[in-house]
């Protein structure tokens, strides 16, 4: 079995500050994980996936996330936060080769501080 | 760019009636998800399918039923709406590659009175 732990469920920062959110999971297979977004009132948008290669793996708007083995970590972060960053952000993770479900943490509200 | 709808965005119903929540992608896609959207508990799957007329129970299929008759489209039933079935209900399909993202339908958000 698998799941994730999102550490906060609100993160508030202000515009121009770093932007840190944690991701921790279990999986007993090498998992492949993923950082999504929901803005207000919409549906889930993918920011980025790690699967296999690069550990650092880059994605829109300026996210990254950094895929830690030893530490089954999977933190998201931005160097610089903008008033647009302000939604909701899940972390997933399945376990691929042919399991197309995802297990998704229960989400961390990122405010932004003008 | 693969395009995921759903039938409503806000739907208000009562207590005991029969609801149809609607999902269609455009992608051809094979696997098709239903979730429900809770404030403090994330996602959490309902039922998915992996093809036409093939569903499999996720982790909170009580009191829904699916139905999957054409592979563009991915219905979710509540038998007897309960108003502890308000939530945020997103579909989602995901292709064929081994991992794959899934695209998420822009929700719709359902109120039982």
């Amino acid at each position: 079995a698998q799941s994730v732990t999102q550490l906060g469920s609100h993160v508030s920062v202000s515009e121009g500050a770093l932007v840190l959110l944690r991701c921790n999971y279990s999986s007993s297979v090498p998992p492949y994980l993923f950082w999504y977004v929901q803005y207000p009132n919409q549906g889930l948008q993918l920011l980025l996936k790690y699967t296999t290669g690069a550990t650092l793996v880059k994605g829109i708007n300026g996210f990254e996330a950094e895929f830690k083995k030893s530490e089954t970590s999977f933190h998201l972060t931005k160097p610089s936060a903008h008033m647009s960053d302000a939604a909701e952000y899940f972390c997933a993770v399945t376990t691929g080769a042919g399991s197309y479900q995802l297990t998704f943490g229960k989400g961390t509200k990122l405010s932004v501080i003008p | 760019d693969v395009k995921v709808t759903q039938s409503s965005r806000y739907l208000v119903k009562r207590t005991g009636e029969k609801v149809f929540l609607e999902c269609v992608q455009d992608m051809d896609h094979e696997n098709m998800f239903w979730y429900r959207q809770d404030p403090g508990l994330g996602l959490r799957l309902i039922y998915f399918s992996y093809d036409v007329k093939m569903k499999e129970k996720g982790d909170i299929p009580e009191g829904y039923s699916v139905s999957r008759e054409k592979k563009e489209r991915f219905s979710l039933i509540l038998e007897s709406a309960s108003t502890n079935q308000t939530s945020m209900y997103l579909c989602a399909s995901v292709g064929p590659g081994v991992v794959d993202e899934q695209f998420f339908g822009p929700g719709t958000r359902l109120t039982v009175l």
